[in-house]
């Protein structure tokens, strides 16, 4: 079992809507959760970045954790072409990365139609 | 603001050679991380620095090396290139909350 899983998509939604990206993960010592959009031929950009359980907001974008369940949450709200891209969810056990760094998914691909 | 600064964009070696590629962090960042990008594996955690020490390293062979300058910059080497080595290696600087990462360095193996 690998220690995240991501639906790599890829994720098709018209402009406007609202889009759910999720992750779920096995290792209970995550504490840090991030997610990042990666564009072709960019690195990642970090996006969120959310501590313990709860819920994070900016702009329109919400970040969910729910730790009980293992299971992270990326809302994008008013979606726009621009947002089409791959995103990447990441976590790890220390707010510097710890000992094996972050643990990524594999991103999954979002595409916004016009 | 300048953000984490990776060359080369791009680079070709031949199988067995050696190769280096440089990162400058954000000004202020003293953590430096490496990760390796590949389609089947996705992002793997290389190794990272911070003042100038190795704090942590990923499971990797030997022939994956780097280091850390005085002025935060990093480099990282990869000696006896192999095929398997193709991929897209990230930098990544923090200063405490997540990470910022570059554009990276595409290595092609051939």
């Amino acid at each position: 079992q690998k220690e995240v899983e991501q639906d790599p998509g890829p994720l098709s939604v018209p402009e406007g809507a609202i889009v759910s990206l999720n992750c779920t993960y096995s290792n209970s010592a995550f504490q840090y959760f991030m997610w990042y959009r990666q564009y072709s031929r960019k690195g990642p950009e970090l996006l969120m970045y959310t501590y313990s359980s709860g819920n994070k907001e900016d702009g329109r974008f919400t970040a969910q954790v729910d730790k009980s369940s293992k299971y992270i949450s990326l809302f994008i709200r008013d979606s726009q072409p621009s947002d089409s891209a791959t995103y990447l969810c990441a976590m790890s056990d220390d707010s510097g990365g710890g000992a094996d760094g972050l643990t990524f998914g594999k991103g999954t691909h979002l595409i916004i139609q016009p | 603001k300048a953000g984490v600064t990776q060359t080369p964009r791009y680079l070709i070696k031949t199988r067995g050679q050696q190769v280096t590629l440089s990162c400058s962090p954000i000004s202020g960042h003293r953590s430096v991380s490496w990760y390796q990008q590949t389609p089947g594996q996705g992002l793997q955690f290389l190794f990272e620095y911070f003042s100038e020490t190795q704090r942590n390293k990923g499971n990797f062979p030997g022939r994956f090396s780097g280091r850390q300058f005085s002025n935060s910059r990093s480099e990282m080497n990869v000696s006896t290139l192999e095929l398997g080595d193709s991929a897209l290696y990230l930098c990544a600087s923090s200063r405490g909350q997540g990470y910022t990462f570059g554009s990276g360095t595409r290595l092609t193996v051939v």
